[in-house]
């Protein structure tokens, strides 16, 4: 079983559409959690970052950890075609005073059709 | 503030050849990280380098090596190339001790022939 789970899609929706991306993980160690977008051929972008459990919101964003689940998720509201990217989750967990290495989960590539 | 810069942006090797790829890290940055990403792959962790010295290491063979300099640039060296190299390589800086949330250069992508 892979450390970090996430359906690659693809996921094709409508502009204005609610987008819901999700991971699951297995290692209770983890306690930071992000989401990064991925346009074609360019470096992932930070879009969020969670310590622990609970949701945070910035725009059309939210973010949620379900730590006692192993689970997290990305909601995107009133979603636009530039949002078509992939969307990658990523996590960490405390080592030596740095979390110095980000797991991956595969990328869920979003296309938001106009 | 600067970001995350990578050079070049793409090279192409042959088998058995070595290369040297280049990361200068975001401004207030002090910790750079290495990643893999193969084709429709999530980025794989190949090591982290704080205080010019390697901070940890991911499943990567030695042929994989790394330098950091007083600037905190860095530079990633793979000796011995193998077809299964081709990937974009990702470099990725952050500020040891703080939230250490890393912010990704455009990467390097590299093609094995």
């Amino acid at each position: 079983q892979k450390e970090v789970e996430q359906d690659p899609g693809p996921l094709s929706v409508p502009e204005g559409a609610i987008v819901s991306l999700n991971c699951t993980y297995s290692n209770s160690a983890f306690q930071y959690f992000m989401w990064y977008r991925q346009y074609s051929r360019k470096g992932p972008e930070l879009l969020m970052y969670t310590y622990s459990s609970g949701n945070k919101e910035d725009g059309r964003f939210t973010a949620q950890v379900d730590k006692s689940s192993k689970y997290i998720s990305l909601f995107i509201r009133d979603s636009q075609p530039s949002d078509s990217a992939t969307y990658l989750c990523a996590m960490s967990g405390n080592s030596g005073g740095s979390n110095y290495k980000l797991t991956f989960g595969k990328g869920t590539l979003l296309t938001v059709n106009p | 503030e600067t970001g995350v810069t990578q050079s070049p942006t793409h090279l192409i090797k042959t088998r058995g050849q070595q290369v040297t790829l280049r990361c200068s890290s975001q401004s207030g940055h002090n910790t750079v990280s290495w990643y893999q990403q193969a084709l429709g792959q999530g980025p794989q962790f190949i090591f982290q380098y704080y205080r010019e010295e390697e901070n940890g290491r991911g499943n990567f063979p030695p042929r994989f090596s790394g330098l950091q300099f007083p600037n905190y640039s860095s530079e990633l060296n793979v000796n011995a190339l193998e077809l299964d190299d081709s990937a974009l390589y990702l470099c990725a800086s952050s500020l040891f001790g703080g939230s250490d949330t890393q912010y990704f250069g455009p990467g390097t992508r590299l093609t094995v022939l």
